[in-house]
């Protein structure tokens, strides 16, 4: 079955720490996107992709940092400078090129300070 | 700035209790709106798109409806499996979404 892949499905920082954060998908979609979701809040977007080898920052990019080397394959590093790191991460991966395709989103990854 | 507010942020109903939960939205070139369901732990799943004022989607208990500035979730005759976080979700002219804070629904037998 297609879908996207995240993983772990909990994960848990040090102090002074990068984490990495993982994000397959089989759907051929050539976008791909990082949200944090925090309780009572909705998804804000930290860095997107349109296309292999590039990527833009989203509202919240401080402290992140990724890479697109594959289309299938999107992570996600939090680094020691984001000061408050806790919370739940989605990718999500929709076709480009018409607008009426939704974004599709795997299960999550919780992620939290040690 | 895109903004969406989503109400309330807590329903709870018994089942069989038809209501309502709101989606405003303002949105710089408004293109399609979409509703997800989230189950506790999981990520969004897809549920309906919207394209233009006056447009209703339907799928089971569930009908989205939408306006220039609102869009509306009716749940008719809810049942307890229906209990989930509702997101809303404008598009935007740079086909980027903003995220509502979402409707919790419980939803008791």
């Amino acid at each position: 079955d297609g879908g996207i892949t995240q993983s772990p499905k909990y994960l848990f920082r040090k102090e002074g720490q990068n984490v990495t954060l993982s994000c397959e998908q089989n759907l051929n979609h050539d976008a791909m996107y990082w949200y944090r979701q925090d309780p009572g809040q909705g998804l804000r977007l930290i860095y997107y992709s349109q296309i292999v080898n590039d990527f833009q920052k989203g509202d919240i990019a401080e402290g992140y940092s990724v890479s697109r080397e594959k289309k299938e394959s999107f992570p996600l590093t939090v680094t020691s400078a984001q000061k408050n790191p806790t919370a739940f991460y989605l990718c999500a991966s929709r076709v480009t090129g018409s607008s009426n395709q939704p974004q599709h989103f795997g299960d999550g990854t919780r992620l939290s300070i040690l | 700035e895109d903004q969406v507010t989503q109400s309330p942020e807590a329903l709870r109903l018994q089942e069989g209790e038809s209501s309502s939960l709101n989606c405003s939205y303002t949105v710089s070139g408004l293109r399609g709106l979409f509703w997800y369901r989230q189950d506790p732990g999981k990520g969004p799943e897809f549920l309906f798109t919207l394209y233009s004022a006056g447009e209703e989607k339907e799928k089971e208990r569930l009908k989205a409806t939408l306006t220039k500035k609102e869009s509306f979730l009716h749940i008719t005759a809810p049942k307890p499996e229906d209990s989930a976080t509702y997101l809303c979700a404008p598009n935007n002219a740079g086909n980027m979404l903003t995220f509502g804070g979402g409707t919790r629904l419980m939803v008791k037998p």
